[in-house]
């Protein structure tokens, strides 16, 4: 268990739609970070977020949002879905605002379909 | 920023070594390069960084030449849990802002 937690685990809905996707980083770190895994893909970043503000920027679509908020907890929107838009996404959570010298540690990640 | 690459796919056999290159031509000096593991349908769990030379941990070691253009991540005697996706993440912390480029994965399969 890494201490990053994520809801729901599963989400199913339909082209068009939005969710919310919710993640709990480690205790004690400030940094949240976003990533996309479509099947049999590797991972690719999508946006980070350190102690409320965004800190690094991937490829992140301009319909996919993030927000960090005061309890450091974050949320990733993601609006007028397209079926290529179903993934399992993964949120992380490191101590510190630069990864150099500092690690990641994954939370279990939420599978979207997208129907 | 550096572009990473590792080979797609690797076999062994239970009770050797792997060694996994990752291939990092355009390293900076602040770049840390920091491996993964991931099991289906799961998060990539840390396994080991380093920034020059040899790291060496309980789980595996990472060896990195003197030009840093590479790195090698070595697993001592794999087991058949071993079998999974790696992958090499070069991180770059210049400036308080993080650059993060994970390859692509190598998958391994490891065969009784």
């Amino acid at each position: 268990d890494s201490g990053v937690t994520q809801t729901p685990k599963h989400l199913i809905t339909a082209t068009g739609q939005r969710v919310t996707l919710r993640c709990s980083p480690r205790s004690g770190d400030l940094s949240v970070y976003w990533y996309q895994q479509s099947l049999d893909q590797g991972l690719q970043f999508l946006i980070q977020y350190y102690n409320g503000e965004e800190r690094a920027k991937g490829n992140i679509l301009e319909r996919f949002s993030a927000q960090q908020f005061p309890d450091l907890h974050s949320e990733l929107n993601l609006s007028s879905l397209e079926l290529g838009d179903s993934a399992l996404y993964f949120c992380a959570s490191s101590a510190s605002a630069v990864l150099s010298g500092d690690t990641q540690y994954f939370g279990p990640g939420t599978r979207l379909t997208v129907l | 920023l550096a572009k990473t690459t590792q080979p797609i796919s690797m076999d062994s056999y239970e009770g050797q070594e792997v060694n996994i290159t990752c291939s990092h031509n355009n390293i900076a000096t602040n770049d840390y390069i920091t491996w993964y593991q991931q099991f289906p349908s799961q998060g990539p769990r840390f396994i080991i960084q380093g920034y020059k030379t040899k790291v060496t941990n309980e789980v595996a070691s990472l060896f990195i030449p003197a030009d840093r253009k590479s790195s090698t991540l070595s697993l001592p005697r794999v087991s058949l849990s071993d079998t999974a996706v790696y992958y090499c993440l070069v991180a770059r912390g210049a400036g308080g802002y993080n650059k993060l480029i994970f390859g692509a994965g190598t998958r391994l399969a490891v065969h009784p």
